[in-house]
């Protein structure tokens, strides 16, 4: 059971570039979302889906992109990296709704350096 | 609005003292409450949840919903709990977490 596959572990951007970052789960979760981890600020939510075809923003949604044409596939693009984007990334899926057992689970991050 | 709030962004505590990360939320229905924990360059991980009521790794939180607090505790600090640890409200849509707090753990 391959849970949640995030990639690529690190990339490095040149200002200007853009790119998208992957993440896939086999657990046929409806709920995906994606944080960024920077020190000080905890995980911050970008963008979250609650199943194929909707998506909705989070906190910090501006210089991003998220798609959800699949159950499983749930890809954040930056469409114009910024330095301020220099972050860890984490994707994470999990079931949702009363009486269900959402505990998230998480992909192994990526490392994201805008230079 | 779902907010968590985490006070402390670091807790140092000696080997052998008791711990506490505090957590509050604010959520106007019956939210579940999580903690989440990240050792050293790992992803997060699930460590316990309200709704379990049970201990893991000898930590242990009780939801109180008149304070709306999710405190996270542990009597007896081990070299091996110096992690990040979040705390997280899932509702019917969200999952938000708090900032988390550094818990280091000293000889």
């Amino acid at each position: 059971n391959a849970g949640v596959t995030q990639t690529p572990k690190f990339q490095v951007l040149k200002t200007g570039q853009s790119m998208t970052l992957q993440c896939a789960q086999d657990m046929n979760h409806e709920y995906m979302s994606w944080y960024r981890q920077d020190p000080g600020m905890g995980l911050r939510l970008i963008h979250y889906s609650v199943g194929a075809g909707i998506t909705d923003q989070g906190e910090v949604p501006n210089g991003y992109n998220v798609s959800r044409s699949t159950t499983e596939d749930f890809p954040l693009r930056l469409l114009s990296a910024a330095p301020s984007q220099t972050s860890v990334y984490f994707c994470a899926s999990s079931y949702f709704g009363t009486g269900r057992n959402t505990e998230a689970f998480f992909g192994q991050g990526t490392r994201l350096t805008v230079v | 609005a779902q907010r968590v709030t985490q006070p402390e962004k670091l807790l140092s505590v000696f080997k052998g003292a008791p711990v506490e990360l505090k957590c509050n939320y604010s959520y106007s229905g019956s939210p579940e409450l999580f903690w989440y924990v990240q050792y050293s360059r790992q992803r997060l991980q699930l460590l316990l949840r309200h709704i379990s009521r049970e201990s893991i790794k000898g930590f242990t939180a009780d939801l109180n919903k008149g304070e709306t607090s999710f405190h996270l505790k542990k009597p007896f600090a081990q070299e091996e709990d110096s992690a990040m640890y979040y705390c997280a409200l899932t509702t019917a849509s969200k999952l938000t977490f708090g900032t988390g707090t550094r818990l280091q753990v000293t000889l």
